[in-house]
């Protein structure tokens, strides 16, 4: 079944605590980005990637990194996670102008 | 001015009505529409793609105006299950990875 997964799907941390959500495809897409989800502001871009090896920062990509070592993955860091960083995150890939969502992950930073 | 902009509802509307939704775009260069449904705490997912020359799929229709710069989407015979939020998405490349979204139109279809 074409899928994207993210783990984990809910997590609590606390401020300044590392974190990696990770990300997964197994379309072979070349264009993967993450994306945040608050109410208010829809869904924001933080990072994408074009390919393998090749990542660009999207509108809101202050205190997040991410790498493509993979076509198939598209892991998202938080270094030092801060309370503003407390959203609803969205992995996808693309297709020709489709997008395939993750089904998310609820962060909350204390 | 938002790039991509729509009415965030919420639209309330009683099972059985006709309900139209539009998505104003800013970018006259923009190459590709869809139409995303996103129920609540879950991913979006696609409903449509946008045609130039218009679109149906069952109780759905998608139209196109570039004149304009909107799209729109219009729901017949609304059932509670169409009870969403409706983005828009608009892409600016042929490759189709240069796109925004709008901020969606909250649908209630109630009994």
């Amino acid at each position: 079944e074409a899928q994207v997964t993210q783990n984990p799907r809910y997590l609590i941390t606390v401020t300044g605590k590392k974190l990696t959500v990770t990300c997964s495809q197994n379309m072979n897409h070349e264009y993967m980005s993450w994306y945040r989800q608050d109410p208010g502001l829809g869904l924001r871009q933080i990072y994408y990637s074009m390919n393998v090896e090749v990542t660009d920062k999207g509108d809101v990509p202050e205190g997040y990194k991410v790498s493509r070592k993979e076509k198939r993955n598209f892991p998202l860091i938080l270094e030092s996670p801060s309370p503003n960083q407390t959203s609803l995150y969205f992995c996808a890939s693309l297709d020709r102008g489709r997008q395939y969502f993750g089904p998310g992950t609820r962060l909350t930073v204390l | 001015r938002k790039e991509v902009e729509q009415d965030p509802g919420p639209f309330n509307v009683p099972e059985g009505a006709t309900v139209a939704f539009n998505c104003t775009y800013s970018n006259s260069a923009s190459q590709s529409f869809f139409w995303y449904r996103q129920d609540c705490r879950k991913e979006p997912k696609l409903l449509m793609s946008v045609y130039s020359s218009g679109n149906e799929d069952g109780r759905f229709t998608a139209q196109l105006n570039r004149a304009s710069q909107y799209i729109s989407l219009l729901i017949r015979d609304s059932k509670l299950s169409d009870s969403a939020t409706y983005l828009c998405v608009v892409t600016f490349n042929n490759a189709g990875n240069m796109l925004t979204f709008g901020g969606g139109t909250r649908l209630m279809v109630k009994p």
